[in-house]
């Protein structure tokens, strides 16, 4: 079973509009952190947001939150006010059981901003 | 600066050929990952080092070498009996730090393309 699900290939928005990138995850470790990151076509991968399992309060980094529902074990990106530059290919990726292991990827979505 | 460096930017290799990719980091950072990308996919892991002259395999380190003399430099070669090497390949560290807000810093990539 896939342990990051993004289901939605591709996303149109208009300049200005918010916009949601669905992020599944599975796991049975209690503790874990879920990541999103923003891939623009030149390739580099720039980190966005972070949400710790424990974490009470959704995240918030400037445009950027993050949906938090963790019975639903969703984790979802909300962009406010979308820009043109926020055109991009966008991952979620979690990290389980300790602090030092590794994240695992969705295959990520790509996002469209129209003017 | 502080970051991570990645080259060359495109490579080109003849098949049966090894190729050697390189990274870099001056971030100071002890752990360190190699990812490779295929088109419209997510990012799956290879292979990554936590500290200095110890590394891992990770999900598809198949075909693959990897070394970690220097805490700096994490190199990854590509070998013969990788059987389909051509994709976007991303390098990665993570700073020291405990707890789990610790994201990963990624280079700009190496486009590896085997004729």
């Amino acid at each position: 079973a896939q342990k990051i699900t993004q289901t939605q290939p591709g996303m149109f928005v208009q300049e200005k509009e918010a916009v949601t990138l669905d992020c599944t995850y599975d796991t049975s470790d209690q503790s874990y952190g879920l990541f999103w990151y923003k891939q623009p076509s030149s390739g580099e991968m720039i980190f966005l947001i972070y949400q710790g399992s424990y974490d009470e309060q959704n995240a918030t980094e400037g445009r950027y939150s993050l949906n938090f529902q963790k019975a639903r074990k969703s984790a979802n990106l909300v962009i406010s006010a979308s820009q043109l530059g926020d055109s991009a290919m966008y991952f979620c990726a979690m990290r389980e059981g300790n602090g030092y292991s590794t994240l695992t990827f969705g295959k990520g979505t790509m996002l469209l901003v129209s003017p | 600066d502080g970051g991570i460096t990645q080259s060359p930017k495109y490579l080109f290799r003849k098949e049966g050929q090894n190729v050697t990719l390189s990274c870099e980091q001056n971030l100071n950072h002890d752990a360190m990952y190699w990812y490779r990308q295929d088109p419209g996919q997510g990012l799956r892991l290879i292979y990554y080092s936590q500290i200095v002259n110890d590394f891992q395999k990770g999900d598809i380190a198949e075909g693959y070498s990897v070394s970690r003399e220097k805490k700096e430099s994490f190199p990854l070669t590509v070998t013969s009996a990788q059987k389909n090497p051509t994709a976007f390949y991303l390098c990665a560290s993570r700073p020291p730090r405990q707890g789990w807000y610790n994201e990963q810093f990624f280079g700009p990539g190496t486009r590896l393309t085997v004729l």
